[in-house]
């Protein structure tokens, strides 16, 4: 198993441009999740989705955009990148065995995201 | 709202010592669960330990184990023999059945040789 996968490691933006951050999983986990990780700050939730065709907002959604058309994938798209957005993004997936989260989330390894 | 506060942003050990990291949450919630994740160098996020809050009994893997204070809303985690290894970022993490999990801000550990 590759576990979960995040493309591209590294991105470099300019302002307004617009890009998608790929993350797919291959345990046929359920629960998917992306997170942005700035320093002094921990991790946030930006997006989460229960499965195919169902997503929510977490903490920080503002400026993102997701969609979830198959169990394995769950990309995240910057519409009008912002230097605020400058971040390392996670995504995690788990397997939803317990209603309402509480399974070990596994990561992939990051997008490191510059918005100049 | 639901908070994790970790209130030590950095500390550090002597290989081979016991150190224990303070992670303190609000919830009004009785059900929930509570994780410890590391987070080396290489950035990759790694489950630590994992607790719920019904059961008792505090969580242990190994050299990891925790002191879980359901009343006062308290869930430290307690490194012995600490190792070069250890050496990371360490984040305390909630969810209660919302699916929307809480991080911390984090612990830099470094272990001293």
């Amino acid at each position: 198993n590759a576990g979960v996968t995040q493309t591209p490691k590294f991105q470099v933006l300019k302002t307004g441009q617009s890009m998608t951050l790929q993350c797919a999983q291959d345990m046929n986990h359920e629960y998917m999740s992306w997170y942005r990780q700035d320093p002094g700050m921990g991790l946030r939730l930006i997006h989460y989705s229960v499965g195919a065709g169902i997503t929510d907002q977490g903490e920080v959604p503002n400026g993102y955009n997701v969609s979830r058309s198959t169990t394995e994938d769950f990309p995240l798209r910057l519409l009008s990148a912002a230097p605020s957005q400058t971040s390392v993004y996670f995504c995690a997936s788990s397997g939803d065995r317990l209603a309402g989260g509480g399974d070990e989330q596994f990561f992939g390894p990051g997008t490191r995201l510059t918005v100049l | 709202a639901q908070t994790v506060t970790q209130s030590q942003p950095e500390m550090s050990v002597q290989e081979a010592e016991t150190v224990t990291l303070s992670c303190t949450y609000d919830t009004s919630e009785s059900n929930y669960y509570l994780f410890w994740y590391k987070q080396p160098p290489s950035r990759q996020m790694i489950l630590v330990i994992r607790q719920e809050a019904y059961k008792q009994q505090n969580a242990t893997e190994n050299r990891f184990s925790v002191n879980f204070q359901k009343a006062a809303k308290s869930f430290s985690l307690k490194i012995s023999d600490s190792q070069l290894g250890d050496t990371a970022m360490y984040f305390c993490a909630f969810v209660s059945g919302t699916y929307k999990y809480i991080f911390g801000t984090g612990t830099r550990l470094k272990v001293l040789a």
